[in-house]
């Protein structure tokens, strides 16, 4: 199985502030889906197959990477953007996810 | 547009089983898989596995072996997963999703005596 291991687990930014979540994968995969999720809702997906963002997500986003390091950068970032942002692989099964990185407004 | 529609909360009782439904609309329900997730609570999420409708496949993650059952109706556009042999450990939130671009609300399993 494939772990991914998701850093920080929690930050703080505050507005503005350019802001990179990182995901380290135990082996090389292919590439890397992230999702948002507020508390109580599902989770969206954000950025697939590494660098492409989702209908509706705003282009402050951004990711990339390659192997086994991946990463999801926002610009500069607002409040809105606060919440918690998981990692996930499909390259191989079991699929899996990262724990999460909460995201916080200063 | 696509929609996942969730069936709602259930209340069980250890060593019981719950069946959680998945109603399709807006696609091809028959030509995507759909995936289901776990989330308990304060957690990440967990890949349980997937069904093929149009075809009835399924892939498990082996944590899932014995535990879930997925299938589905095509004539209603309804997924389900079946949960067995409960324990205080499969209280969580389940979703089902579409190709991980849309998911369901979610249902809430809660598993007490």
């Amino acid at each position: 199985e494939i772990v991914l291991t998701q850093s920080p687990t929690t930050m703080a930014a505050s507005p503005g502030e350019k802001v990179t979540l990182t995901c380290r994968a135990s082996s090389s995969v292919s590439y890397m889906h992230w999702y948002q999720q507020r508390s109580g809702t599902s989770p969206k997906l954000w950025i697939y197959e590494t660098s492409k963002l989702a209908s509706g997500v705003p282009n402050r986003f951004s990711g990339s990477g390659s192997g086994t390091s991946y990463s999801l950068t926002i610009n500069s970032m607002e409040t809105e953007d606060a919440a918690t942002y998981y990692c996930q692989q499909g390259s191989s099964y079991p699929l899996t996810f990262g724990s999460g990185t909460k995201l916080e407004i200063k | 547009q696509v929609q996942l529609q969730q069936s709602g909360t259930e209340l069980v009782k250890p060593a019981s089983s719950v069946k959680i439904s998945c109603k399709a609309s807006g696609y091809t329900f028959t030509s995507n898989y759909m995936h289901w997730i776990r989330q308990q609570p304060g957690n990440g999420l967990e890949w349980i596995g997937w069904i093929y409708p149009g075809n009835g496949n399924t892939k498990y993650n082996q944590k899932f072996d014995g535990k879930a059952t997925l299938t589905a109706d095509k004539s209603s556009s309804t997924a389900y997963m079946q949960l067995s042999s409960l324990t205080s450990e499969d209280s969580a939130v389940y979703f089902c999703g579409t190709g991980f671009a849309y998911w369901g609300q979610g249902t809430l399993v809660t598993v007490s005596s």
